[in-house]
């Protein structure tokens, strides 16, 4: 089974700084999608941002954005200009493109920004 | 923007009980999912269902677990006599179709207590 792995439970990050929040996943297959969630307390997990593994270029939407290693098994996501709001839970996710329509789940990593 | 709701929030239970928790997918959704999150554990993926029948479960998803759309726009999970191991963060998810790039919408979750 696909495993996915954050290291970083707790990460802190001033107001208008950058931050990265790391990933890394397990798997023998070379196609497939990857995913950051992000929860806000008691709100649900909103999509931050998908990668498709076929697509070699990083994914970016406005401040965030993810560098995306292949061959690491590595794909973290990058937040610029963080703002009060970014604070969160963040979840990185696995699913297969060809078998099955689960979502695999890393343990997530709790932003804090400090104003 | 359409969500996912969850209800309750928060349910507590004697063991032994049966417990439903309920989901109202987003309206134009065909794939819904639950996952749960045992406290300090990873979300972990227990049953898609499609055109009104399971179409993947995990291990977890044993002969306690049952699930249901019982009109068009509700879908539950049942737990038919609750172990004190059930205790978790229950999430209700749904998507446009199974397509591996597709988004999985997330409720905000049913805190479920098992006492």
């Amino acid at each position: 089974a696909q495993t996915v792995t954050q290291s970083q439970p707790e990460m802190s990050v001033q107001e208008a700084e950058t931050v990265t929040l790391s990933c890394t996943y397990d798997t023998s297959e070379s196609d497939y999608y990857l995913f950051w969630y992000k929860q806000p307390p008691s709100r649900q997990m909103i999509l931050v941002i998908r990668q498709e593994a076929y697509k070699q270029q990083n994914a970016t939407e406005n401040r965030f954005s993810v560098n995306f290693q292949k061959a690491a098994k590595s794909f973290s996501l990058k937040i610029s200009d963080s703002q009060l709001g970014d604070a969160a839970m963040y979840f990185c996710a696995y699913r297969s493109a060809n078998t099955g329509n689960q979502f695999y789940f890393g343990t997530g990593t709790s932003l804090t920004v400090i104003p | 923007e359409p969500e996912v709701t969850q209800t309750p929030s928060h349910q507590v239970t004697q063991m032994g009980q049966e417990v439903i928790l309920r989901c109202v997918p987003i309206s134009n959704h065909l794939y819904f999912y639950w996952y749960r999150q045992i406290l300090g554990q990873k979300v972990e993926f227990l049953v898609s269902f499609y055109n009104n029948e399971i179409s993947e479960k995990s291990e977890i998803f044993d002969d306690q677990f049952s699930v249901e759309r019982p009109d068009g726009s509700n879908f539950t999970l049942k737990i038919r006599s609750t172990k004190l191991e059930d205790s978790a963060m229950y999430f209700c998810a749904s998507s446009e179709s199974g397509r591996a790039g597709d988004i999985q919408y997330f409720g905000a979750g049913t805190r479920l207590s098992v006492l």
